[in-house]
């Protein structure tokens, strides 16, 4: 089956650092998307990408389809405390929404 | 706050008894979906549902599991005879469209599913 290969698995960073992640897959997705998780809770939507080569911001979050659509990167720009989770890359296509494995991040005060 | 709502948050049952699971999704979306996490992975899909209808189900195991999402109420997860290996979290996801559309899938809190 489809698989998506996340990296890092985990990251320790400064507050205020810039944070970066991404997704790579063999097979072609229609969309991406990259949720955050906290302990306890469900994945939250954080962008949604629908077009190869298009970047989208949110707020400090910056996340690009790469244009050969089988890769994304989320950026995250002078991290916060509150940054603290699990962000996960999901890619969407003809196949049920595939999820990589997740990048750990942790922001130390 | 209408999000999707799953219950109960948790469960535990002993193995052989039965589980059941249940989402509500968002006002105004009509497709759920249903998946497991295991601790330090990623969500793993189980089933599609439409009202009344099951679209895909590759991602559930054959025996056990079954889902449904009737035409009024939520929608539920099944698991007859649990056996220790189905304790995880089950989430549940619900968009407006179907499968394939640039709808994206918005999650439930999970319910978190102890076996002893």
């Amino acid at each position: 089956g489809q698989q998506l290969n996340q990296s890092p698995q985990s990251m320790f960073i400064q507050e205020g650092e810039d944070v970066s992640m991404n997704c790579t897959s063999s097979s072609i997705f229609n969309t991406w998307l990259w949720y955050k998780q906290e302990p306890g809770e469900g994945p939250v939507l954080l962008i949604a990408l629908y077009k190869a080569g298009e970047l989208t911001s949110n707020g400090r979050l910056t996340a690009q389809f790469g244009i050969t659509r089988k890769d994304s990167f989320l950026n995250i720009s002078a991290s916060i405390p509150s940054d603290v989770g699990i962000y996960f890359c999901a890619g969407l296509g003809n196949t049920p929404l595939v999820f990589g494995k997740g990048t750990r991040l942790s922001v130390i005060a | 706050n209408a999000g999707v709502m799953q219950n109960p948050r948790h469960l535990v049952r002993r193995r052989g008894q039965e589980a059941r699971l249940r989402c509500s999704p968002m006002k105004g979306h009509s497709h759920v979906y249903w998946y497991r996490q295991l601790p330090e992975e990623g969500l793993k899909f189980m089933v599609y549902l439409q009202k009344e209808n099951i679209i895909d189900e590759s991602g559930m195991p054959k025996e056990r599991f079954s889902a449904e999402f009737p035409k009024e109420g939520p929608s539920i997860l099944r698991i007859q005879q649990v056996v220790r290996g189905d304790s995880a979290a089950y989430f549940c996801a619900s968009s407006p469209m179907v499968r394939g559309s640039n709808q994206p899938q918005h999650f439930g809190d999970g319910t978190r599913l102890s076996i002893l």
